[in-house]
This record gives structure tokens, C-alpha cells and sequence, in this order.
């Protein structure tokens, strides 16, 4: 399959640890990214090259890629990090995920 | 600083044409691949268009190869999107983006120029 599967949602309480997975067809053989979109705003970009974080991006974000599934993971979770979230694999189409909405309440 | 302020959507009839440009700031320019991302109202990030370093090198998605033209100049610091044949699903708000240093992502978006293609 060509797609990228998110979950429409996820929540988290605050404090705690928030995973938002992606799984594609052998996605674990390609670079996988993932930004926040927060409404109105362009994405900001958290994760790079499977696990790495761009300067800037607290450390609670983390990355993780194998076998079939992306995972974004959000330790810590505060209310400022209510957003969308979009994994992107890195390919020759730059496929992105539908997006997960991420509501920490 | 890093900035990428795009201009050019607006309104269109299905069927039009539009161009939309990107003016970029704070970085070397001619260092780096760019692109075009949209997103539809309410809906997710989807890949428009690549260009390498030099503009000699483009690609597109299948949704819009052979209707938008992807170009750039690099005296003027200007990224450049020209859409023809314009469809009611082209509806998005057209972001630019930057390619990283080693590349695997995109590390700065501009803010967006919203394109309504409708009668």
C-alpha cells in the first residue's frame, strides 16, 4: 500500500505520555519526519530522520521508526502541545499521514 | 532569520490560471531544494511540487503534473508555482517549504497563500 495510516485522534492527560503511531507498508526502510500543525499556523517541523529533533524542539519528543510503524512519542505532555500531528515518509512522493489530532485534557 | 512569505492566490474560475510566489530571506537561497505543500480546508498536508537547487530539476505529485509548473530564481531569492487548469480540488492553502541542510525534511514554512477555485 502507498498510504499512511494515523489515528484520527489520540488524547493524553497532561503529565502524561502520548504516542501517535504511523504504519505504512516496510516504512521502517524509509526516513520518516513528523510535524505539529497548530490551527491557523503553518507546521512546525518536531522529529527528523526517524529520531532526531531539530533545534528549538523540547526533548520531550521523541521518535522512533521499524518493521511497518512510525511512532511519535510525547513524554511529559503539556497543554501547548495540543495540536495536529503529520509523519511524512521520505520518498519519492513525500507521502504524508491523514494527521492525528492530539486533545490533552 | 529564516523567512519564506508567499503571495498570489485569490479567487480563480475553475478552469484559470494562477501564479503564486515565495520570497525567501535569511538563508543562502541557491543552497537549497524547495517546495510547495497544500492543504485543503479542514484537511491534511499533501506534496505539490519540488525543485532542486539550480531549477533544473522538478517533480509532482500525479494530482497536479502537467497543470503546475514549479520555477524559481535565484538572482531574486523567488520560488515560483504557476497553476493552470485550475479544479474545484485544488482548493488548499499553498505553503512553501525549505529542504533541510542534509535534506529528510523540511525545516521552515512560510505562512500560506490561500487559492479558491470557484464559479
Amino acid at each position: 500500500s502507498s498510504e499512511l495510516t494515523q489515528p484520527p485522534s489520540v488524547s493524553v492527560s497532561p503529565g502524561q505520555t502520548a504516542s501517535i503511531p504511523c504504519s505504512g507498508d516496510k516504512l521502517g526502510d524509509k526516513y520518516v519526519c513528523w510535524y505539529q500543525q497548530k490551527p491557523g499556523q503553518p507546521p512546525v517541523l518536531v522529529i527528523y530522520q526517524d529520531t532526531k529533533r531539530p533545534s528549538g524542539i523540547p526533548e520531550r519528543f521523541s521518535g522512533s521508526n521499524s518493521g511497518n510503524t512510525a511512532t511519535l512519542t510525547i513524554s511529559g505532555t503539556q497543554a501547548m502541545d495540543e495540536a495536529d500531528y503529520y509523519c511524512q515518509a521520505w520518498d519519492s512522493r513525500k507521502r504524508f499521514g491523514g494527521g492525528t489530532k492530539l486533545t490533552v485534557l | 532569520e529564516v523567512q519564506l512569505v508567499e503571495a498570489g492566490g485569490g479567487l480563480v474560475q475553475p478552469g484559470g490560471s494562477l501564479r503564486l510566489s515565495c520570497a525567501a530571506s535569511g538563508f543562502t537561497f541557491t543552497s537549497y531544494d524547495m517546495n510547495w505543500v497544500r492543504q485543503a480546508p479542514g484537511k491534511g498536508l499533501e506534496w505539490v511540487s519540488s525543485i532542486g537547487k539550480s531549477g533544473g530539476s522538478t517533480y509532482y505529485a500525479d494530482s497536479v503534473r502537467g497543470r503546475f509548473t514549479t520555477s524559481r530564481d535565484n538572482l531574486r531569492n523567488t520560488l515560483y508555482l504557476e497553476l493552470n487548469s485550475l479544479r474545484a480540488e485544488d482548493t488548499a492553502i499553498y505553503y512553501c517549504a525549505k529542504d533541510r541542510p542534509s535534506g529528510y525534511a523540511w525545516d521552515y514554512w512560510g505562512q500560506g497563500t490561500l487559492v479558491t477555485v470557484s464559479s
